[in-house]
């Protein structure tokens, strides 16, 4: 069955560029869609269809894939992007319908 | 605006039943996909359901395949999530979520946390 693999935790200093991977196999030939989940609360959609982004999310937000991984990368970090971070794809079979484990955001 | 107002969670001992429900708000039912996706403590999100715009048709992942029903009353313009035979491992914070124009959850409810236990 297919799966996504995200790392447990990535740290960066206010103004640097976070990177958040997702691997999968060829997961280039996916659609993939990533969310933004501060703790406490439901998550919020930040890039959609391999990097579109949704009305009031910043341009620091944007997203690429390439072979077995998809990236996510918020650059000009901020302390309010601090968070977990979800990648998502939707396959035809109910097994192909999935999240990554989520990665924690840490702004030092 | 678009709203998802959820409310059901709970308590629950292993083995009994327990129904959710999600009021839908600036938007109609009969016109998106919509699905439950659930939290475990600690853990990663998990899609467990999913509504057909037409109503036709539904899909579980496995693990609730049998146990949970996924429904809709497109005249109170809400989702609901019929829960039997829970288990210790169903305990989570469910989501229901409304699907874009792609495949992807555009809206979200808040949450309501269920815990099966004894």
């Amino acid at each position: 069955s297919f799966v996504l693999t995200q790392p447990p935790s990535v740290s960066v200093a206010p103004g640097e560029t976070a990177t958040i991977t997702c691997g999968g196999n060829n997961i280039a030939s996916e659609t993939v869609h990533w969310y933004q989940q501060i703790p406490g609360q439901a998550p919020l959609l930040v890039t959609y269809d391999d990097g579109d982004r949704p009305s009031g999310i910043p341009e620091r937000f944007s997203a690429f894939k390439s072979g077995n991984t998809a990236t996510l990368t918020i650059s000009r970090v901020e302390a309010g992007d601090e968070a977990d971070y979800h990648c998502q794809v939707w396959g035809g079979s109910s097994d192909h319908r999935l999240f990554g484990g989520g990665t924690k955001l840490t702004v030092l | 605006q678009v709203q998802l107002v959820q409310s059901g969670g709970g308590v629950v001992q292993p083995g009994k039943s327990l129904r959710l429900s999600c009021a839908a708000s600036g938007f109609t039912v009969s016109i998106y996909d919509l699905d439950w996706v659930r939290q475990a403590p600690g853990k990663g999100l998990e899609w467990v359901a999913f509504m057909s715009s037409d109503g036709r048709n539904q899909d579980y992942t496995d693990s609730v395949k049998g146990r949970f029903t996924i429904s809709r009353d497109i005249s109170r313009n809400t989702l609901s999530l019929q829960m039997d035979s829970l288990r210790v491992e169903d305990t989570a914070i469910y989501y229901c979520a409304r699907q874009g124009g792609g495949h992807f959850f555009d809206f979200w409810g808040k949450g309501a946390l269920v815990t099966v236990s004894s």
